[in-house]
């Protein structure tokens, strides 16, 4: 199985600034690279699939790079409602696996 | 509106069994692959099972396989996970998933807690 590792765990950054939050596949995902933001109490949603595109009704300030092993998340001017846990997920071998999440806490 | 709803959670001894639902609206159910993932209290999350659209092929994670069986009902456009021998480390959150327009998971439902404790 392909293991997800996401970092950092935690990350503290002012509202207006930029964050950017790493995942590194333990093998070659290709693109098939999906960002999930989870605030609690609720379920996951989608923010970016194959790696690099935009959810269905997701701000333009959330922009996803990378490809095969390494991926990046970036938030170019956080909000107050972007401050949750993002986790990653390859989907390119069964069975899909995903990162252990990194918490966007607010300075 | 496209809409998952899970039910049947709740709260069951080791060794018991517990059977979830969940129920599709607002798109095809028949034509999408539909997955059960999990959240155990404070944790990540966790695929733990998959079916095709007709049923005919079947996915677990290592660790459910023997105890967990998943199934749908296209007519009904239902999706279920019977769970039993069930265990402590069994007890999460669980949420149906599919994707509709990716691969990924672009729908899920609310999710339903299962409590596995004595």
């Amino acid at each position: 199985e392909i293991v997800m590792t996401q970092s950092p765990a935690t990350l503290s950054v002012s509202p207006g600034e930029r964050a950017t939050l790493s995942c590194r596949a333990s093998q070659s995902v290709s693109s098939n690279l999906a960002w999930y933001q989870q605030k609690p109490g609720q379920a996951p949603r989608l923010l970016i699939y194959g790696a690099s595109t935009r959810a269905t009704g997701i701000p333009a300030r959330f922009s996803g790079s990378g490809s095969g092993t390494e991926f990046t998340l970036t938030i170019s001017s956080l909000q107050s409602e972007d401050f949750a846990v993002y986790y990653c997920q390859q989907y390119n071998n069964w069975p899909v696996t995903f990162g252990q999440g990194t918490k966007l806490e607010i300075k | 509106e496209v809409q998952l709803v899970e039910s049947g959670g709740g709260l069951v001894q080791p060794g018991g069994s517990l059977r979830l639902s969940c129920a599709a609206s607002g798109f095809t159910f028949s034509s999408y692959w539909m997955s059960w993932v999990r959240q155990a209290p404070g944790k990540g999350l966790e695929w733990v099972a998959n079916i095709k659209q007709d049923g005919s092929e079947k996915y677990y994670v290592d660790s459910v396989k023997g105890r967990f069986t998943i199934s749908r009902d296209n007519a009904k456009n239902s999706l279920y996970l019977q769970m039993n021998s069930l265990r402590a480390e069994d007890t999460a959150v669980y949420y149906c998933a599919s994707g509709i327009t990716t691969a990924a998971f672009d729908i899920w439902g609310q999710g339903t807690m299962v409590t596995v404790s004595s």
